[in-house]
């Protein structure tokens, strides 16, 4: 199976703040990657797919980069309803379908 | 607009049974893969079963194979998982989602989730 891991675990930022967060498969996926956000109590949401893929009604400030093993996801300009747990996932040999664990964005 | 409405859940004691629902509108069911994904208390997402547009083709994580089943009614556009012989660590929200596309494995439409509480 193929493993995903995240880092960080956790980041505080500000209001306007650039924010990356890394997400490792244990190996080669290609483009075959998935990000999504999930607020408290509500479904996860989709928000980049094929790696870099913006899916619809996203807001531009959500951009996706990497192939093979390595991939970021970038919020260009941190706005107030971003706070929020971030999840990768993998779909390039499945199954398994696998998640990473999370990155929790939290108010600075 | 596209909705999928889970139910089903409950508490049920290690051992038994249950069977969640989803049912979908605002596309064209039959056209779609979906899946089940859950989510333990305070934990991240775990992918638990895949099935085919048609329902030939499906797939179980191995944490659950042999105790889940995953069904589809194309006709009453509903979406099912049989669960036996539950256990604590089945505790989880169960969401039931669409595949963006064929086979593609990205999930661009979730339910709101149903809570099944495995406990004696």
């Amino acid at each position: 199976d193929i493993q995903m891991t995240q880092s960080p675990s956790s980041v505080s930022a500000s209001v306007g703040d650039r924010v990356t967060i890394t997400c490792r498969a244990s190996q080669g996926i290609s483009s075959w990657l998935a990000w999504y956000q999930q607020k408290p109590g509500k479904a996860p949401k989709l928000l980049i797919y094929a790696a870099s893929s913006l899916q619809s009604g996203v807001p531009s400030r959500f951009s996706g980069s990497g192939s093979g093993t390595d991939f970021t996801l970038t919020i260009s300009s941190l706005q107030p309803e971003d706070f929020a747990t971030y999840y990768c996932q993998q779909a390039n040999s499945f199954p398994p379908i696998t998640f990473g664990p999370g990155t929790k964005v939290d108010i600075k | 607009q596209v909705q999928l409405v889970e139910s089903g859940g409950g508490l049920v004691k290690p051992g038994g049974s249950l069977r969640l629902s989803c049912a979908a509108s605002g596309f064209t069911f039959s056209d779609y893969y979906m899946s089940w994904i859950r989510q333990a208390p305070g934990k991240g997402l775990e992918w638990v079963s895949y099935i085919s547009s048609s329902g030939s083709t499906i797939y179980y994580a191995d944490s659950v194979k042999g105790r889940f089943t995953i069904s589809r009614d194309n006709a009453k556009n509903s979406l099912y998982l049989q669960m036996n012989s539950l256990r604590a660590e089945d505790t989880a929200v169960y969401y039931c989602a669409r595949d963006l596309e064929a086979a593609a494995g990205y999930f661009d439409y979730w339910g709101q989730g149903t809570l099944v509480t495995v406990s004696s």
